[in-house]
């Protein structure tokens, strides 16, 4: 059973557009929230995180909104840009363990 | 700066063969993870070390093996490989205290391929 459950699977955005990836978790136990950026051939790297004691967190156009009362999070790419092109994680890992749990993955296409 | 190395990048093996891949941490790292990503799917988490010992285990098979050395390093040995053993292989380290502690850096993998 995926303790972490993405969508969507696959996003296509012109350039200059918003990417929206939503993200939902059940294991109340989860305290750290991060997405990870993944290029072919490479390994993923880590791009923004959030604990549960906040509501958003923002970073450059790399936007994270967390609803704790609905075990939700999501990540909004601003101005998307070609270069944004790449596989996105969402991921939850709990207290102690900081071992991430990953989703399924959303394949970003940013059109020029 | 310094990243994770893993070695081999590729890798092919014929089924019941067996495979080893390595990872070097980044230097003062002292946890170590392994993830296997199948094609087109999440990283599944392997196992992990900590001070040369084991400390999490996920879903690795009982074929699989690993342990982390005094340098730090840390080998992933795969036995009686199977075809659906083919995937990407991400190593990756953190710090388990202190400032950037238990921010995952990941290598860019290890290919393998099972015939």
């Amino acid at each position: 059973q995926q303790q972490v459950k993405q969508s969507p699977q696959s996003l296509i955005v012109q350039k200059g557009g918003i990417s929206i990836i939503n993200c939902a978790y059940e294991n109340t136990a989860f305290d750290y929230f991060p997405w990870y950026q993944q290029f072919p051939g490479k390994g993923p790297a880590l791009l923004i995180a959030i604990r549960p004691d906040v509501s958003e967190k923002k970073e450059g156009r790399f936007t994270i909104s967390f609803n704790k009362s609905a075990k939700q999070f999501s990540l909004h790419i601003m101005d998307s840009q070609p270069g944004d092109s790449a596989t996105y994680f969402c991921a939850a890992s709990e207290g102690g363990s900081y071992i991430p749990t990953f989703g399924r993955g959303t394949s970003l296409i940013v059109h020029p | 700066a310094a990243g994770v190395i893993q070695s081999p990048r590729h890798l092919i093996k014929e089924k019941r063969e067996t495979a080893t891949l390595k990872c070097y941490p980044i230097p003062r790292h002292d946890t170590v993870y392994w993830y296997q990503q199948g094609p087109g799917q999440d990283p599944q988490f392997l196992i992990s070390f900590y001070e040369k010992m084991q400390s999490d285990k996920g879903s690795i098979p009982d074929r699989f093996s690993a342990q982390q050395f005094s340098d730090y390093h840390s080998e992933l040995n795969m036995s009686s490989l199977e075809l659906g053993d083919s995937a990407l292989y991400f190593c990756a380290s953190s710090l388990a205290s202190g400032a950037g502690a238990n921010v995952l850096t990941f290598g860019a993998g290890s290919r393998l391929t099972v015939l």
